[in-house]
């Protein structure tokens, strides 16, 4: 057990829909990070947030938002969903300082009918 | 853009065997993760380097750090069933003070009792 809790574990959807995907980091880590994997592309970083402001972008869609409120606690808002957003979605939290290792929950896994 | 290329890609091998999965970027890392991915689940952290030239071992895994901290490698010995999954590096590079990770490209690997 990684310590991160992610929920849903599964979410089925039609296309033009919204969604929210959510994060509990381990107790006591300050980043979040968001990433996405498919089988095309294997696991991309979207997003970092570190004591709730944006730390790091990478290649997260303008349809995508995440937010990390005060109790750390992070959620991935999908909109405007299309086919090819279905796939998992990773939550990773680590503690402060460089070097730090990353721990992932298990994810969500969407599906766009 | 930076880019890490695992290889093999796939491997099916017989118990008791050993293998190397090589992880290569033409960039340099400020650390570098190995983890392990199972059908379901997140990717668990095996091990993180972050020296060039660092070596550390975990029970029958060997990790490698290349010494311009570029490259890495996994050594198994005697290979096990449950040694099945698969096998992601992942560089971090402090630039922009971000631990955001680099995904490899993954090996996949079957141990076959």
């Amino acid at each position: 057990d990684s310590g991160v809790t992610q929920t849903p574990k599964h979410l089925i959807t039609a296309t033009g829909q919204r969604v929210t995907l959510r994060c509990s980091p381990r107790s006591g880590d300050l980043s979040v990070y968001w990433y996405q994997q498919s089988l095309d592309q294997g696991l991309q970083f979207l997003i970092q947030y570190y004591n709730g402001e944006e730390r790091a972008k990478g290649n997260i869609l303008e349809r995508f938002s995440a937010q990390q409120f005060p109790d750390l606690h992070s959620e991935l808002n999908l909109s405007s969903l299309e086919l090819g957003d279905s796939a998992l979605y990773f939550c990773a939290s680590s503690g402060q300082g460089s070097n730090q290792p990353q721990h992932f929950g298990d994810g969500t896994r969407l599906s766009i009918l | 853009t930076q880019l890490l290329e695992q290889s093999p890609q796939f491997l099916s091998i017989q118990e008791g065997e050993n293998l190397t999965v090589y992880c290569n970027s033409s960039s340099v890392f400020s650390s570098l993760q190995w983890y392990r991915q199972e059908p379901g689940e997140g990717p668990v952290l095996l091990v993180t380097v972050v020296t060039g030239g660092e070596v550390k071992k975990l029970k029958r895994l060997t990790f490698q750090f290349g010494d311009a901290r570029k490259d890495s490698s996994l050594h198994i010995t005697a290979a096990q069933p449950g040694d099945t999954g698969l096998y992601l590096c992942a560089g971090a590079n402090l630039r922009g003070a971000t631990n955001k990770l680099i995904f490899g490209t993954g090996t996949l690997l079957a141990v076959q009792p």
